[in-house]
């Protein structure tokens, strides 16, 4: 079974500063990780995405993520954050189901950017 | 713009009643899944359909009916509507079988349930 945990519920950062969103997984099978953004009354939104290869991962709007396998970690991070950048932040891990992929969502971080 | 629609964006019932939503999946993806998303959480799974087959579901009580059509567009099915079952309820689509394709989902605008 898969399981996400998102260690943050909240994360306040200022304007500019940098910011790192952790995220944790388990599973029994080999995984693909994801983190989405939501902003208010919209659907998600795909940042960015590990299948395999480089460790380090870059997605839109700035942000990247590190995949961890020993530590079975997905941080997300983004060196200077904006205003817009405020929003609710999930990270998901997919696995192999039967015929397809099961995609398993944390309960998300909101991440808040004050001027 | 993913391709995936979803109908309608707003809805409200009264609790005992039932309610169909439907999605639209992108072209090309003939696996959808569905999500519950309750105010302040994490989307829930709920269940996914593979060429008109449930293929795995989440921990729903089977009054969560779905169906998938032959051009892979899907509903989902809630009787008796219960007042927690007010959420936004998210389609996503996919390819599966592909190690690389099919590990991504395309997410809907998603429907607001509101159950009074």
């Amino acid at each position: 079974a898969q399981s996400v945990t998102q260690l943050d519920s909240q994360v306040p950062v200022f304007e500019e500063a940098p910011v790192e969103l952790r995220c944790n997984y388990s599973s029994s099978v080999s995984v693909y990780l994801f983190w989405y953004v939501q902003y208010p009354n919209q659907g998600l939104q795909l940042l960015l995405k590990y299948l395999s290869g480089s460790t380090l991962v870059k997605g839109i709007n700035g942000f990247e993520a590190e995949f961890n396998k020993s530590q079975t970690s997905f941080h997300l991070r983004k060196p200077s954050v904006h205003i817009s950048d405020t929003a609710e932040y999930f990270c998901a891990v997919s696995a192999r189901n039967t015929g397809g992929f099961k995609t398993i969502f944390g309960a998300g971080t909101r991440l808040f950017v004050k001027a | 713009e993913t391709g995936v629609t979803q109908s309608p964006t707003h809805l409200i019932k009264t609790r005992g009643q039932q309610v169909t939503l439907r999605c639209s999946s992108q072209s090309g993806h003939n696996t959808v899944s569905w999500y519950q998303q309750a105010l302040g959480q994490g989307p829930q799974f709920i269940f996914q359909y593979y060429r008109e087959e449930e293929n795995g579901r989440g921990n729903f009580p089977p009054r969560f009916s779905g169906l998938q059509f032959p051009n892979y567009s899907s509903e989902l099915n809630v009787n008796a509507l219960e007042l927690d079952d007010s959420a936004l309820y998210l389609c996503a689509s996919s390819v599966p079988g592909q190690p690389i394709t099919g590990t991504e989902a395309f997410f809907g605008q998603g429907t607001r349930l509101t159950v009074v």
